[in-house]
């Protein structure tokens, strides 16, 4: 059983750049989460996906959007990114929306210049 | 809005002590309340979670202490080990499947 890995670990990019960040989710699980982790703070919930549409979403803008694919691997895009989006995004998946807990990956690192 | 307040921020332990970390919670639509173990560069990981019916969950040296009256729940570690060494983070959700609501974390170093 394979748990839930991100690609790429760290990422550099520029005030004002996109970015995309990739999850492939534990096997059999078909929920998946992303969250915000800044240095020295407990994570801070995004947006959930479930089947493929955005089930929940935290205080976040517009401009955090996500994707979940058929084999529930899903995306983060970050479009104009500032400074203060510098941080780990961790991807969680679990089994349904009321059911198990969440299995995080180990995140991406990302630093905004 | 921090939902989950989450003390003390560090704590320090000797080999073979008790670790005890509290949260409290305003939200009473909160029916699942989870504490993460996270080391340095990795994710969080499960360590053991709590329902409202239940005063008290044991798993192994992990505790679980829940007070729905006062809103409040605690893990308390027993026997302590250097490799406990890590951030502890209480969470709350509306289920154990949805979005979950972290506190801000406890640093804890176990001394050999």
């Amino acid at each position: 059983e394979t748990g839930v890995t991100q690609s790429p670990t760290h990422l550099i990019k520029t005030r004002g750049q996109q970015v995309t960040l990739r999850c492939s989710s534990q096997s059999g699980h078909n929920t998946v989460s992303w969250y915000q982790q800044a240095l020295g703070q407990g994570p801070q919930f995004i947006f959930q996906y479930y089947r493929e549409e955005e089930n929940g979403r935290g205080n976040f803008p517009p401009r955090f959007s996500g994707l979940q694919f058929p084999n529930y691997s899903s995306e983060l895009n970050v479009n104009a990114l500032e400074l203060d989006d510098s941080a780990l995004y961790l991807c969680a998946s679990s089994l349904g929306t009321t059911t198990g807990g969440y299995t995080f990956g180990s995140g991406t690192r990302l630093t905004v210049v | 809005q921090q939902q989950v307040k989450q003390s003390p921020q560090s704590l320090i332990v000797q080999k073979g002590g008790i670790s005890i970390i509290n949260c409290a919670y305003e939200n009473t639509a909160f029916d699942y309340f989870p504490w993460y173990q996270q080391f340095p560069g990795k994710g969080p990981a499960l360590l053991i979670a709590i329902r409202p019916d239940v005063s008290e969950k044991k798993e192994g040296r992990f505790t679980i202490s829940f007070n729905k009256s006062a809103k409040q729940f605690s893990l308390h570690i027993m026997d302590s080990q250097p490799g406990d060494s890590a951030t502890y983070f209480c969470a709350a959700s509306i289920n154990s499947g949805y979005a979950l609501n972290f506190g801000k974390g406890t640093s804890l170093l176990v001394t050999p």
